[in-house]
């Protein structure tokens, strides 16, 4: 079956070090990724998108990475502050229909 | 500033009645999305637009159905709630084409008695 992981559990890192978020998939073909930010009783707000035939997108603090051998992607904040505290979402966009398909999502915690 | 609104941002009916959460973007953009969000669950899509008078089922649809009869606007209406559609649902736009990235609304938080 067709899957999307993202850790379940909440991710507490030190204020300052990197946070590195994980987004896994199974017998999906992307044609790109999307990882969003939402906070408690909010909607998500987009941040980065990267496609299939791109490795690597960076903006200011933030950094995807997008491995489509290991069908994984990984979300990196740097210089992580408590403001970066959020649920992180992934979302893969279907080759076949542009749908996208969503993980769960991670909880951050960033920790003065 | 553009922006998308729902309404209403919280709302507990009874079973059995049928209850329409608005949505409204001032965005001007044709792709308009439905989601439902559950505990340890994706966002998970409900029906979604592509323009006035176009409406697709998503992957959730059943009990649910959707009416664009302007570009402003996506009304998703419960026929006849039941409580395994108690939820938190999300509207969401986007201008057009097929990866762009999708403007979200504040979420409706609806329970079903």
């Amino acid at each position: 079956s067709q899957k999307i992981e993202q850790n379940s559990e909440a991710l507490n890192i030190q204020e300052g070090k990197t946070a590195t978020l994980t987004c896994n998939y199974t017998n999906y073909s992307p044609a790109y990724l999307q990882w969003y930010r939402q906070d408690p009783g909010r909607g998500p707000v987009f941040l980065l998108l990267i496609r299939e035939n791109e490795k690597e997108k960076r903006k200011e603090r933030l950094k995807v990475t997008f491995d489509t051998t290991l069908k994984q992607s990984l979300f990196h904040i740097t210089a992580s502050q408590p403001a970066d505290s959020a649920t992180y979402l992934c979302a893969l966009g279907r080759r076949s229909n542009y749908q996208l398909i969503w993980g769960a999502g991670t909880k951050l915690i960033i920790k003065p | 500033d553009a922006e998308i609104t729902q309404s209403p941002r919280h709302k507990i009916t009874e079973t059995g009645r049928q209850v329409t959460l608005a949505c409204h973007q001032t965005w001007n953009h044709n792709n308009m999305f439905w989601y439902r969000q559950d505990l340890g669950h994706g966002l998970r899509l409900i029906h979604y637009s592509y323009g006035v008078q176009d409406t697709n089922k998503g992957e959730v649809s059943d009990g649910y159905s959707v009416s664009r009869s302007n570009t402003e606007d996506l009304p998703l209406t419960l026929e006849s709630a039941a409580s395994s559609q108690t939820s938190v649902y999300f509207c969401a736009s986007r201008p057009g084409g097929d990866t762009g990235e999708l403007f979200f609304g504040e979420g409706s938080r609806l329970t079903v008695l």
